[in-house]
């Protein structure tokens, strides 16, 4: 069984610039959220996708956008990026949408922005 | 508005000890709670939960209680073991919805 992969794992980027971060999910599950955790601070909900759908969308602008493939891997896109975007960016399945109590967590990517 | 609080923000305990960490929430609404440890350079990783109409689950050397009336809940390991040292984060869910978490505690387990 394989978990939730992330990648890229570190990048750096400059102000202004678009980036795009990628994940799939653990195997058998459907459901996929993503989280911004920034440094000394608790993982923030951005959003969640479930069946190619957004299901839930955290205090984040809308340049914060995601989507969600047939096999369930998803992207999270950042444009017009600013120094605040600067955080690990995680990314979680879990195995459908209701009654799905615990998050599967990547790694993360790490995002530098300058 | 921080809905799950963690005051402390790090807890040293000497190998052998109980290590108590505690999480405060503000909204009656959230009905799941779980307990996540994250390693450096790794994703959390789910370790306990408790559902609000329990008042305490335990498994293995870990245990979380829940008082809904004072809004808080605490997990307990005994032993605490030098591999336990790692950042805990609480986290809470209301009807299945998003999982909100608090900004973690830090615990060092002293050999």
């Amino acid at each position: 069984e394989t978990g939730v992969t992330q990648s890229p794992t570190h990048l750096i980027k400059t102000r202004g610039q678009q980036v795009t971060l990628r994940c799939s999910s653990q195997s058998g599950h459907n459901t996929v959220s993503w989280y911004q955790q920034a440094l000394g601070q608790g993982p923030q909900f951005i959003f969640q996708y479930y069946r190619e759908e957004e299901n839930g969308r955290g205090n984040f602008p809308p340049r914060f956008s995601g989507l969600q493939f047939p096999n369930y891997s998803s992207e999270l896109n950042v444009n017009a990026l600013e120094l605040d975007d600067s955080a690990l960016y995680l990314c979680a399945s879990s195995p459908d949408r209701v009654g799905a109590n615990v998050l599967t967590f990547g790694a993360g990517s790490r995002l530098t922005v300058l | 508005d921080q809905q799950v609080k963690q005051n402390s923000p790090s807890l040293s305990v000497q190998e052998g000890r109980i290590s108590i960490l505690n999480c405060d929430y503000t909204n009656s609404m959230f009905d799941y709670f779980l307990w996540y440890k994250k390693y450096p350079a790794e994703g959390p990783t789910f370790l306990i939960s408790i559902s609000s109409i329990k008042d305490k689950n335990e498994d293995g050397r870990f245990t979380v209680f829940l008082n809904k009336s004072a809004k808080h809940l605490s997990l307990h390991i005994v032993p605490s073991q030098p591999g336990d040292s790692a950042v805990y984060f609480c986290a809470a869910r209301a009807n299945a919805g998003k999982s909100t978490f608090g900004d973690g505690t830090t615990l060092t387990v002293k050999p």
